[in-house]
């Protein structure tokens, strides 16, 4: 079955601390993308990657850092997590092409750092 | 750059009442226009979504949005809510040509009352 997979689903860490979230997908989709958003308010485009090799900070600036190695994955890394970084994180996928596609998002990962 | 505003940052209904849910985007050209909803602890689904041709569209779960140009708006409609519509809905706008980057509007909480 098709479907964006996030782990953990919930985190609570120290300060200082280095966290990965994982993102992979099934759905085949070559574009992934990482929002944040904080309680009660939008999400914010914080990294997207066409495909392999390809990564693009988005109009959020963060402190995290993102890879895409292989097209199914698309991990998100906080090499010391502030509580400031307190937020849940969705990742999203999209067809690849030259036309317009819809998004699909995955369960989101809910980080607190204490 | 395009931006997204839903005035009403919480709504209640009863069940069985009908809903409108305000949406306003600002961008230069014809732009795509999505509904979200997300459930509490959840990701986002697409109930629809606008790209061209018929300015009302039809969604999942009975809802239905009418793009009106001349007012920068996107409308989000049911006749008749259930109360598992509860959740929070985001409107949407992409302009970016090529890597669908989206722009959130802040979300509207829909509370349904027995």
């Amino acid at each position: 079955e098709a479907d964006i997979y996030q782990t953990p689903r919930y985190l609570v860490i120290g300060t200082g601390k280095k966290i990965t979230l994982e993102c992979s997908q099934t759905m085949g989709h070559d574009k992934m993308y990482w929002y944040q958003q904080d309680p009660g308010m939008e999400l914010h485009l914080i990294h997207y990657s066409y495909g392999v090799n390809s990564t693009e900070k988005g109009d959020l600036s963060s402190e995290s850092t993102v890879s895409r190695i292989r097209t199914e994955h698309f991990p998100l890394t906080l090499e010391s997590a502030r509580p400031s970084h307190t937020s849940q994180y969705l990742c999203a996928t999209s067809e690849g092409g030259w036309t317009y596609n819809e998004q699909f998002f995955g369960p989101g990962t809910r980080l607190t750092v204490l | 750059a395009q931006s997204v505003t839903q005035p009403d940052i919480h709504i209640t209904v009863s069940e069985g009442a009908s809903l409108e849910l305000r949406c306003n985007y600002s961008y230069g050209a014809t732009p795509y226009l999505f509904w979200y909803v997300q459930s509490p602890g959840q990701g986002l689904q697409l109930l629809l979504k606008y790209f061209s041709g018929d300015t009302l569209v039809q969604g999942i779960k009975g809802f239905e949005a009418e793009f009106k140009r001349s007012q920068s708006s996107f409308n989000l409609r049911k006749p008749s809510v259930h109360w598992s519509d509860a959740a929070e809905y985001f409107c949407a706008v992409g302009a970016n040509f090529g890597n669908e980057k989206l722009t959130f509007g802040t979300g509207t909480r829909l509370t349904i009352i027995p």
